[in-house]
């Protein structure tokens, strides 16, 4: 079975400008979240969806938004990049039966923000 | 969520046993810790997880005190590929949330 997948794996932009990046669960996962991993540190949590409905949301500004779609895959948006959102973005699914407390993370896309 | 508190790095032989500790002396009776590792180049990956008894599977067994303020994951025989960043998380139970709070782990280093 596949894993979390996660396009593109990489990602080069300018100050200023939108990204998309795009995450698509395990099958039969409903639920996906989004992390910031900068250089060095641990991953930081942006947002939780499931079932379309946002259900968490992390520190992060009003930039960064998310979506998910009837498949449950899943997009984030970032606009007016700032240096400071270089980092590699991870997505992560989780299923909903009982003990499905893991999340599967997909390898992500490394942004670099020039 | 409770904060927990790792060694930034450690290195262990090949084909020893990698004891990596966690503080988390504030956690709460709900409150389950939990272990992920992330590989060079690669998303975080589960390890394994408990609330108050050891626990063991086929990668990596956790032992929690009794006062369950520390844990400690092992890594019974660490082969290169165990080198990695190992992350000790506390998350309450079933609260439902894909949030993990990540701190900045253990730099394992499994060495020839």
């Amino acid at each position: 079975d596949a894993g979390v997948t996660q396009s593109p794996t990489h990602l080069i932009k300018t100050r200023g400008q939108q990204v998309t990046l795009r995450c698509s669960p395990i099958s039969g996962h409903k639920s996906v979240s989004w992390y910031q991993q900068v250089l060095g540190q641990g991953p930081q949590f942006i947002f939780q969806y499931y079932e379309k409905e946002e259900r968490g949301r992390g520190n992060f500004p009003d930039r960064f938004s998310a979506r998910q779609f009837p498949n449950y895959s899943s997009e984030l948006n970032v606009n007016a990049l700032l240096l400071g959102d270089s980092a590699l973005y991870l997505c992560a699914s989780r299923g909903k039966g009982a003990g499905d407390e893991k999340l599967f993370f997909g390898s992500g896309t490394q942004l670099s923000v020039l | 969520d409770a904060k927990t508190t790792q060694p930034p790095s450690m290195d262990c032989a090949e084909g020893r046993a990698a004891n990596l500790p966690c503080n988390h002396s504030t956690i709460s009776g709900n409150e389950y810790v939990y272990w992920y590792r992330q590989i060079h180049s690669q998303g975080p990956q589960y390890i394994i997880h408990g609330l108050k008894n050891n626990e063991t599977n086929e990668m990596a067994s956790l032992i929690i005190t009794e006062d369950r303020k520390s844990s400690t994951l092992i890594l019974p025989h660490a082969t290169l590929r165990d080198t990695a960043v190992y992350y000790c998380i506390v998350r309450p139970a079933y609260n439902g949330g894909n949030m993990l709070t990540f701190g900045g782990g253990t730099r394992l280093m499994v060495k020839p």
